[in-house]
């Protein structure tokens, strides 16, 4: 596609439930980011791959938070037990260089909510 | 560590008004600096980058960042807002030729137009 593409747009979870987040780069771009965004936020690193390899997960907040992506191309952000301070939007974005261009796009983004 | 400030968490201006939004940065060495916009429901999108060079940095929708290393600052502006300017605006730095490309952001400013 033209763009990102993030899904589900929203997310309702119970509070323990496990969740997983989908992004859909655009296509050919190598690195591929997660942001978490919460309510009235700016957004906040969680993890970084070079194709199919995670080279930055720093930013995750908990064990409980594990990002893929197999294949070099969709990634998926899953979180277990989730708790209330989960809630957030989840960013994704791409670039086509893994260098630095910073010529990030950014997804819409799913928004979690935890009850 | 490094960190961005955004003063102001809102700003009402009339349209037609000139607009600033101001960002401040505590950081090691110059970093590269950023503004994205972000509309609800909507991805970050980019609106201009400082890399290097001349201080005064034009990007789209007619909006200008000014890079002042003495003050840590760079300021966004416009000279005439339009009723669709109105969004959350957010600054980000990002660390010169290191790996991994992460931004960080500041905590926003909600601009609110009035007619």
């Amino acid at each position: 596609g033209a763009g990102v593409s993030q899904s589900p747009r929203y997310k309702v979870a119970k509070r323990g439930q496990d969740v997983a987040l989908r992004c859909d780069p655009i296509s050919g771009h190598v690195s591929l980011f997660w942001y978490q965004q919460a309510l009235g936020q700016g957004p906040e690193f969680l993890t970084y791959f070079q194709n199919e390899a995670q080279l930055d997960k720093s930013g995750l907040p908990s064990d409980r938070f594990f990002a893929e992506r197999p294949e070099g191309s969709v990634s998926t952000l899953k979180i277990q037990r989730t708790q209330q301070e989960d809630s957030a939007v989840y960013l994704c974005a791409s670039s086509l260089k893994w260098e630095n261009d910073y010529g990030y796009t950014f997804g819409s983004g799913t928004r979690l909510t935890v009850v | 560590a490094q960190s961005v400030t955004q003063p102001d968490i809102h700003i009402t201006v009339s349209e037609g008004a000139s607009l600033e939004l101001r960002c401040n940065y505590s950081y090691g060495a110059t970093p590269y600096l950023f503004w994205y916009v972000q509309s609800p429901g909507q991805g970050l999108q980019l609106l201009l980058k400082y890399f290097s060079g001349d201080t005064l940095v034009q990007g789209i929708k007619g909006f200008e960042a000014e890079f002042k290393r003495s003050q840590s600052s760079f300021n966004l502006r416009k000279p005439s807002v339009h009723w669709s300017d109105a969004a959350e605006y957010f600054c980000a730095v990002a660390p010169i030729k290191a790996a991994g490309n992460k931004l960080t952001f500041g905590g926003g400013t909600r601009v609110l137009v009035k007619p």
